[in-house]
């Protein structure tokens, strides 16, 4: 089945450690993005990428990096100058950056701190 | 620039009653799109529905159904007939269509609680 695969789902990051959360999708879709989910709160976007190689910063991108080699992968670190990490990370991915295309998400990874 | 206010933090009903959760948007272009998204306990957003700034009509789909009022700014999502399956997060979002790239924003959502 086509989807949105994201790993680990759960991460414990300690203090002054880089972190990475794996992003994979089989639906060939142009364009992926990463939120972020706090208790109460909507999601807010961190990057996003339209096509290979090209990624864009989001709203909240301070303390995060992204990467975007092959099409079906997008994967997030969580960098040390993030300095408060603990939130619900989502991914997700849809045909293209375009402003009427739903957003497919993966099931979250739950990043805490140790 | 583009808001969400979804003002119902948090909603409690009893089975079988039929419940609206609000959405009200904020923005300066005459193209956009509006989104309904579920997040269930599992945490994955499923997407349940999107209307163009142009589609006024009201849309219903079994027991869900939407109206979208230009005139309010708002588009709230009726569930008729609760059912204890329906407890979830609930988030509305917009994207503008001025540029023809945009990303979504979305509301703090609305969580509902339907119990037995």
């Amino acid at each position: 089945d086509g989807g949105i695969t994201q790993s680990p789902k759960y991460l414990f990051r300690k203090e002054g450690q880089n972190v990475t959360l794996s992003c994979e999708q089989n639906l060939n879709h142009d364009a992926m993005y990463w939120y972020r989910q706090d208790p109460g709160q909507g999601l807010r976007l961190i990057y996003y990428s339209q096509i290979v190689n090209d990624f864009q910063k989001g709203d909240i991108a301070e303390g995060y990096s992204v990467s975007r080699e092959k099409k079906e992968s997008f994967p997030l670190t969580v960098t040390s100058a993030q300095k408060n990490p603990t939130a619900f990370y989502l991914c997700a991915s849809s045909p293209e950056q375009a402003s009427n295309q739903p957003q497919h998400f993966g099931d979250g990874t739950r990043l805490s701190i140790l | 620039a583009q808001k969400v206010t979804q003002a119902q933090t948090e909603i409690s009903v009893v089975e079988k009653e039929d419940v609206t959760l609000d959405c009200v948007y904020e923005t300066r272009d005459t193209t956009y799109y509006l989104f309904w998204y579920k997040q269930p306990p599992s945490g994955e957003l499923v997407f349940l529905i999107r209307r163009n700034s142009f589609d006024e009509q009201n849309e219903i789909s079994g027991r869900y159904s939407w109206n979208f009022q230009k005139s309010t700014s708002s588009f709230n999502f009726t569930i008729t007939a609760s059912q204890v399956v329906d407890s979830a997060v609930y988030f509305c979002a917009l994207s503008e269509g001025y540029s023809g790239y945009s990303t979504l924003t979305f509301g703090k959502g609305t969580m509902l609680l339907v119990s037995p």
